[in-house]
């Protein structure tokens, strides 16, 4: 079947646009994660989907970060008045269920901001 | 600072030789996964090590667990140049529902 879908691959924006970043899950998975990813850096947390409960957005770094998702399907994550140090790979991951479980990754969108 | 601590930074080796990374965590948790990635784009899972567990092989993969000493190791053996890519070692806290990556080794294998 289909993996992780993102959109778009690359996406280079001006700064203080605001930007839309989509993403497939895997059809069944449940919970969906975003995270940011700077040049040679780990992964850093976003936000975390799971079902119909609130999403746990403890990690996204400003307000002009917000992310939603749709059922169990598409989620978008959008930032709003981009700066330059919002430049990175976006990564979404999906998983069957949440918790200790296997995450499986999109090949993320790699945002430049100019 | 990061759950996950990755050590080496960056390992070079030749084709045929064997590749150790470890990862060191701070807190409690569930289970550690190793992931790869390549060209920095998405991650590949790699494999799950569960606390009660020491050790488990998968291919050319031996991963081991010291809950004791709060650490964790992949060893590649054989290593190929197509094994050249990142390794991130990633962790619950506890039982989170979230992971959280160290920052990763970075490997490779020179044919």
């Amino acid at each position: 079947g289909a993996g992780v879908s993102q959109s778009p691959s690359n996406k280079v924006t001006e700064k203080g646009k605001d930007v839309e970043l989509r993403c497939d899950p895997i059809s069944g998975h449940t919970a969906l994660y975003w995270y940011r990813q700077r040049l040679g850096q780990g992964l850093e947390f976003l936000i975390y989907f799971q079902g119909n409960s609130a999403p746990d957005k403890s990690g996204l770094p400003s307000d002009r970060f917000s992310a939603e998702r749709t059922g169990e399907s598409v989620s978008t994550l959008t930032i709003q008045r981009t700066q330059q140090e919002d430049s990175a790979v976006y990564l979404c991951a999906s998983s069957l269920v949440p918790g200790s479980y296997e995450q499986y990754f999109g090949p993320g969108t790699r945002l430049t901001v100019t | 600072s990061q759950q996950g601590e990755e050590d080496p930074q960056a390992l070079s080796i030749q084709e045929g030789e064997n590749a150790t990374m470890n990862c060191s965590y701070k807190t409690s948790i569930n289970n550690l996964q190793w992931y790869r990635q390549n060209s920095g784009r998405g991650l590949v899972h790699l494999i799950l090590i569960r606390s009660n567990e020491r050790e488990k092989h998968s291919g050319r993969l031996r991963v081991t667990l010291d809950t004791s000493k709060k650490s964790s190791s992949l060893l590649i053996t054989a290593s190929r140049a197509a094994d050249t890519a990142s390794y991130f070692c990633a962790t619950d806290l506890g039982g989170s529902e979230k992971l959280v990556f160290g920052k990763g080794t970075k490997l490779t294998v020179n044919p």
